[in-house]
């Protein structure tokens, strides 16, 4: 069965400071996807990242980085120098290779306060 | 924007009605797919159509039905609405399916039975 656990419920910082998001999966699949999903208070959910299971490579654009490691089931999210827009609710998410569909998690509510 | 179109935004009906939420994909994207949103099991996939045809089934109560038109629109009809069908539903679209591909989520529909 694929599952994807992100155990922080919520997390608080103020502003500037680095924050990480933790996200583990499981999945028999050797191909699979990995999705980071950003839902601001709005409710629209926004798209920032897609990772194959090929490409462990760490990722960097602007103030977001990942850190994918197949040897811990794990796909981080990072956020150096936190600004209160990045306040929202993240979601990592699982697409096996032959399936369509999305696995979330639970998500992690972040609030960066000023 | 990620140029997946849903209307209404935020509709409230009664218990026992039906309502249609409808969804334009990404221009050039063949798959549409229905996600819902509800504080007690958070982000759950419901249906995927590609191109007209019903691609993968989920979590989608008898009550739900969806289909996609020629033109690739898709609407999602509920009906016999119950109280816990308070939602918010995402309509998302990829060029094909989700292996492989970028899923983009629509703003949602926030659905409300009273």
């Amino acid at each position: 069965a694929q599952k994807v656990t992100q155990a922080q419920t919520e997390i608080s910082v103020v502003e500037k400071e680095d924050v990480t998001l933790d996200c583990v999966y499981e999945t028999r699949d050797t191909t699979y996807y990995l999705f980071w999903y950003k839902q601001p208070p709005s409710g629209e959910l926004v798209f920032l990242i897609r990772r194959n299971s090929f490409d462990e490579q760490n990722e960097i654009s602007g103030r977001y980085s990942w850190n994918f490691q197949k040897s811990t089931s794990s796909f981080n999210f990072t956020i150096t120098a936190s600004q209160v827009v990045d306040s929202a609710v993240y979601f990592c998410a699982l697409s096996a290779y032959n399936t369509d569909k999305l696995i979330f998690g639970t998500g992690t509510r972040l609030q960066v306060f000023p | 924007d990620s140029g997946v179109t849903q209307t209404p935004k935020h509709l409230i009906t009664a218990t026992g009605q039906r309502v249609t939420l409808r969804c334009s994909p990404r221009s050039g994207d063949l798959s549409v797919y229905w996600y819902q949103q509800s504080l007690d099991q958070g982000l759950q996939f419901l249906i995927q159509y590609y191109n007209g045809e019903e691609r993968a089934k989920g979590n989608i109560l008898e009550r739900f039905s969806a289909q996609q038109f020629p033109d690739l629109h898709s609407e999602l009809n509920l009906s016999s609405l119950e109280l816990g069908d308070s939602a918010l539903y995402f309509c998302a679209s990829s060029v094909q399916g989700a292996t492989g591909n970028t899923i983009y989520f629509g703003e949602g529909s926030w659905l409300t039975v009273v």
